[in-house]
């Protein structure tokens, strides 16, 4: 059971340069999240899906792009890289019952842009 | 926009003694929880607490709730120098609906000294 995978764990992009970031999780979860996670700032929710085929935006989406045609995968795709991108990129699922429950998360992609 | 903040943003304590971290929100809640991020890892859930709730207990790790001062604590006792780590408090909106977003604050950064 490996929880939530993201990859790639390492990526340097020119400005300019497209990237697409993938989230899996194997623990059926509905509802998943990308976050952005700046020195000082916590984290920062980018867009979101609550399920196949749906996604919405966070706090801070401009810049990012998101599918969820897989139940278990959710993709981050930044279109047109730029240095404000550069960050510390974190997925996260849950599942959804009658209470809250916690989000479960990956280890992070550092992402830089030169 | 950030919804919680934290205080303190550092601690240095040495091993055996108590930390303590503070979270202040906003806005109505209908949940809080505590996360610990080790560095380079991703955030791992330690507590949650309902908004009905004032006071939850796990291990090492005590949980207050007041909703009327919107804010919280995380008490850990008799402290280890594995504790060492950020611990992020987050927050469930109301208003956020059944999506099971959450704001995340900016942390606090505990160093435990052997």
């Amino acid at each position: 059971n490996a929880g939530v995978t993201q990859t790639p764990k390492f990526r340097v992009l020119k400005t300019g340069q497209s990237m697409t970031l993938l989230c899996a999780q194997d623990m059926n979860h509905e509802y998943m999240y990308w976050y952005r996670q700046d020195p000082g700032m916590g984290l920062r929710l980018i867009h979101y899906s609550v399920g196949e085929g749906t996604t919405a935006k966070g706090e801070v989406p401009d810049g990012y792009n998101v599918s969820r045609l897989k139940k278990q995968n959710f993709l981050l795709g930044l279109e047109s890289a730029a240095p404000s991108q550069t960050s510390v990129y974190f997925c996260a699922s849950s599942y959804p019952r009658q209470f809250v429950q916690p989000q479960h998360f990956g280890d992070g992609t550092r992402l830089s842009i030169l | 926009s950030q919804q919680g903040e934290e205080d303190p943003q550092a601690l240095s304590i040495q091993e055996g003694e108590n930390a303590t971290m503070n979270c202040s929100y906003k806005t109505s809640i209908n949940n809080l929880q505590w996360y610990r991020q080790n560095s380079g890892r991703g955030l791992v859930h330690l507590i949650l607490i309902r908004s009905n709730e004032r006071e939850k207990h796990s291990g090492r790790l005590r949980v207050t709730l007041d909703t009327s001062k919107k804010s919280s604590s995380l008490l850990i006792t008799a402290s280890r120098a594995a504790d060492t780590a950020s611990y992020f408090c987050a927050t469930g909106e109301i208003s956020s609906g059944n999506t099971g977003k959450l704001i995340f604050g900016q942390g606090t950064t505990l160093q435990v000294k052997p």
